[in-house]
């Protein structure tokens, strides 16, 4: 059964820092991953979704990348913001064709001014 | 500001109570989903719909009933709910029902049970 690990579960940065999320999947035999963002009592936002066959994926200031041999994925966030301050969930899906997603149980980040 | 949207945003109700939870989406996507979130945890899903017609239930208490009337809409049907259902229930479409397809996710209804 895959499980997917986030650490660490909360990080409170000052803004403008650099910083690194990171994402540990069990079970390599992935056909990609999504990483989300969720605002408190909102719904998800889907940030970039990377394809097995790739190795990372940018999005302005985000950019995630994908080890699946080491069973990992990164989310970089350059040059944060207070805006920035979410969970930041990420989520695969467990096996060819399949629907349903694997979520990590999130990082909360704060972003301090 | 998302492309799938929810009504209610929010959503008190007693146990003896009937209600519904709505979601639209016009991408045109063929796969739409429930999730239900309990605080400070991830999404579980609920139901999966594809081309209408419902391809996953897993395990869902039959007081939650879904329907999909069209492409483009998804309904949650609550009867007879515990307060333990309270919870932030999530609505999410895809293209399609596979693995390479990105889920999007509305806004959700905030259900709390009395």
């Amino acid at each position: 059964k895959q499980e997917v690990t986030q650490i660490p579960a909360a990080l409170s940065v000052p803004e403008g820092e650099n910083l690194v999320l990171n994402c540990s999947f069990t079970d390599s035999a992935i056909y990609n991953l999504q990483w989300f963002r969720q605002d408190p009592g909102k719904g998800l936002t889907s940030l970039l979704l990377i394809q097995s066959s790739q190795r990372e994926q940018t999005s302005g200031r985000l950019n995630a990348s994908l080890d699946k041999s080491s069973g990992r994925s990164t989310l970089y966030i350059a040059a944060s913001q207070p805006g920035d301050s979410a969970t930041y969930l990420c989520a695969v899906p467990p096996g060819a064709g399949s629907y349903q997603l694997t979520f990590g149980k999130g990082t909360k980040l704060s972003v301090i001014p | 500001d998302t492309e799938v949207t929810q009504t209610p945003k929010h959503l008190v109700m007693g146990m003896t109570n009937k209600k519904s939870l709505k979601c639209e989406q016009h991408m045109g996507h063929r796969a739409m989903y429930w999730y239900k979130q309990k605080a400070k945890k991830p999404p579980e899903l609920m139901f999966v719909y594809s081309y209408e017609k419902l391809s996953i239930n897993e395990s869902v208490p039959s007081r939650f009933s879904p329907e999909c009337p069209n492409s483009s809409l998804l309904n949650l049907h609550l009867h007879a709910l515990q307060p333990e259902d309270s919870a932030l229930y999530l609505c999410a479409s895809s293209q399609y029902r596979g693995s390479n397809s990105p889920l999007h996710f509305g806004n959700g209804t905030r259900l709390t049970v009395t």
